[in-house]
């Protein structure tokens, strides 16, 4: 069974630094690329970035609301994966979830997390 | 990029029907897109993939109440015999080389 467990979240000030992690079983993580979805309260999803699988050169993208603080890795060894964030704003507050596509020839399966909340106050 | 326009609500009865729409940008009639299921309180849910030519494949567990199809640059969602727990936020997603995208969801209320 494919499971994402997301973790690290809790109560930051303005300016501060956390770091979320995703513990990722039931499939190959190694060949997968992992993402990170956020959702403000009442508001819809909004995708802050991901990593690519090694093998594909294990890069990073990231839109527009994560370039230059936020930074996402992988280890493979612990089929982990890590959103690390800094400079923090108020407006970051937001549950924060990890999910994958698992392609299977032109057939793709998602799989989420539970999701972990970060709130950004002073 | 791409970008992805969705409707803000719809409401449909107990065991009826309802059909969503999901409309991509300009460019972009030819993309795939995925849809996921949000029911309050929840995590999302992955529905489906869809391509242009009105080919999906659901996800693990998904109801054969929930189908896809598409016309041109809109991709749908229908929903058959509606059940309570139907009731939730429908979000629509596609992927470019760089980025994924989510349209702004549709709630779904079953009266």
């Amino acid at each position: 069974e494919v499971q994402l467990v997301d973790s690290g979240g809790g109560f930051v000030k303005p300016g501060g630094s956390l770091r979320l992690s995703c513990a990722a079983s039931g499939f190959s993580f190694s060949h997968a690329w992992m993402n990170w979805v956020r959702q403000a309260p009442g508001k819809g999803l909004d995708w802050v970035g991901r990593v690519k699988s090694n093998t594909d050169g294990g890069t990073s993208d990231y839109s527009a609301l994560a370039l230059g603080r936020f930074t996402i890795s992988r280890d493979d060894s612990k089929a982990t994966v890590y959103l690390e964030m800094n400079s923090l704003r108020t407006e970051d507050t937001a549950v924060y979830y990890c999910t994958t596509s698992l392609w299977f020839g032109d057939l793709r399966y998602d799989y989420w997390g539970q999701g972990t909340l970060v709130t950004v106050s002073s | 990029q791409p970008m992805l326009t969705q409707s803000s609500s719809a409401s449909a009865s107990l065991g009826s029907s309802v059909k969503l729409t999901c409309t991509l940008s300009s460019g972009h009639s030819n993309y795939i897109i995925a849809w996921h299921q949000q029911q309050p309180g929840k995590a999302p849910r992955y529905l489906m993939k869809l391509e242009g030519s009105g080919t999906y494949n659901k996800g693990s567990g998904v109801p054969d109440r929930f189908s896809g199809s598409s016309s041109g640059a809109d991709r749908f969602l229908t929903i058959s015999n509606l059940h309570l727990e139907d009731e939730a936020d429908y979000y629509c997603e596609t992927w470019d080389t760089y980025t994924r995208v989510f349209g702004t969801g549709t709630k779904v209320t079953v009266l």
